[in-house]
């Protein structure tokens, strides 16, 4: 099957601009969790959505947010972009959530430079 | 504020066993152990998971003590491609919300 795939692959942005990047998780997987990872913080979560609602959160400010649509596949937005923002963005799917027996199957990733 | 510990690094020669373990003292009695590795710059990809018993699939072992403070994850016959961060994870509940916290995890690098 399928495997989770996230969009765009590379991207270069400036400071102050905004960028959503998208994942399309595995088909029949309702939670989609992001991460950002980058060499001095390491992996690090961002959120997680399940049918459409953000259900976990982690301690990011506002301007990094998501969403969920109706068919699983989730975006996430970062708006008002610093240096610091720089990083590979990781997206993962799992059938019902982060906890349990559920198994995460991670994207590629989206690998964001900022300017 | 991972909620377990891992040796930085380790090495292990082509062919032999390599073991690498995990401290997670702290972890509740129906949360779960995931292993995880990620070869540079791509997804992190899924291992092995556990609960109390120990586990085996396809791609390695994992041994849980019986007071589950600790694992160790076993790969039987490690090759170059296995060379990787091998992270081990619990959950982490703070605030109303849960999440998985990653940690630094062990970079095993397998030597010809």
């Amino acid at each position: 099957k399928a495997g989770v795939t996230q969009t765009p692959r590379y991207l270069i942005k400036t400071r102050g601009q905004q960028v959503t990047l998208s994942c399309s998780p595995i088909s029949g997987h309702r939670s989609v969790s992001w991460y950002q990872q980058t060499p001095g913080q390491g992996l690090q979560f961002l959120f997680e959505y399940f049918s459409e609602t953000q259900r976990n959160k982690g301690n990011f400010p506002g301007r990094f947010s998501g969403r969920q649509f109706s068919n699983s596949r989730s975006e996430m937005n970062v708006s008002t972009l610093e240096l610091g923002d720089s990083a590979l963005y990781l997206c993962a799917s799992s059938l019902e959530g982060l906890s349990g027996a559920n198994v995460l199957t991670f994207g590629a990733g989206s690998r964001l430079t900022v300017l | 504020d991972a909620k377990t510990t891992q040796p930085p690094s380790m090495d292990c020669a082509e062919g032999r066993a390599a073991n690498l373990p995990c401290n997670h003292s702290t972890i509740s009695g129906n949360e779960y152990v995931y292993w995880y590795r990620q070869i540079h710059s791509q997804g992190p990809q899924y291992i092995i998971h556990g609960l109390k018993n120990n586990e085996t699939n396809e791609m390695a072992s994992l041994i849980i003590t019986e007071d589950r403070k600790s694992s160790t994850l076993i790969l039987p016959h490690a090759t170059l491609r296995d060379t990787a961060v091998y992270y081990c994870i619990v959950r982490d509940y703070q605030g109303g919300s849960e999440k998985l916290v990653f940690g630094k995890g062990t970079k095993l690098t397998v030597n010809p």
